[in-house]
């Protein structure tokens, strides 16, 4: 069975603090590795990554993957009370089919 | 550009009875797939529609059956319903089975 990996399960953070949300998959029909944001339903699309090594950044998130080590990491610095929401890490295979992690929950306190 | 569109946003319904869930894509989109997430967990993969044509299917049994219009709008149907079907059911649409773009979902319960 096709799996995605993620964890922390949950993590409780204050403001401020930086966040490093881990990801492990299998390389059957790997075509790309991304992650979402799932506040209340829909999830929201942050990053797609493809190659290893190279680092994408959007304001205060980054992400980067390795493909020989078949993970990928997700940070987040100067946590905000926003940021709080269920982080998805996503296998996209050959045939556009993704392939969810479980999520990491994570709660930023005031 | 409007967004996907998901109908209804909540739903109520008994063991045995038949359901159809419905999406509308993102202008421009001609793929739609659909994703069923119970409590504390990640989507799952049901099926996806390209150009009206099923274009792969996740582990899920025949009553769970799909379509696709001209349109591109899509609908899921789930037959004889289980306790267990009660999820989040997210459809996204894509241009081409590019980037998924999610709907807010159809929250479903069974009782």
């Amino acid at each position: 069975e096709d799996k995605v990996v993620q964890s922390p399960l949950s993590l409780v953070v204050h403001e401020g603090d930086t966040v490093t949300l881990n990801c492990s998959y299998e390389v059957t029909n790997f075509r790309s590795l991304l992650w979402y944001k799932q506040e209340k339903k829909a999830p929201t699309f942050l990053f797609m990554l493809t190659s290893s090594g190279i680092e994408k950044k959007s304001g205060r998130l980054s992400s980067i993957l390795d493909k020989k080590e078949l993970f990928s990491i997700l940070n987040i610095t100067a946590t905000q009370t926003g940021d709080s929401a269920v982080y998805l890490c996503v296998k996209s295979t050959g045939f556009q089919k993704l392939v969810f992690g479980t999520g990491t929950r994570l709660l930023v306190s005031p | 550009e409007t967004g996907v569109t998901q109908s209804p946003t909540h739903l109520i319904k008994t063991r045995g009875q038949q359901v159809t869930l419905r999406c509308s894509s993102q202008s421009g989109h001609n793929t739609v797939s659909w994703y069923q997430q119970a409590l504390g967990q990640g989507p799952q993969f049901i099926f996806q529609y390209y150009r009206e044509e099923e274009n792969g299917r996740g582990n899920f049994p025949p009553r769970f059956s799909g379509l696709q219009f001209p349109n591109y709008s899509s609908e899921l149907n789930v037959n004889a319903l289980e306790l267990d079907d009660s999820a989040l059911y997210l459809c996204a649409s894509s241009l081409d089975r590019g980037e998924q773009y999610f709907g807010p979902g159809t929250r479903l319960t069974v009782t």
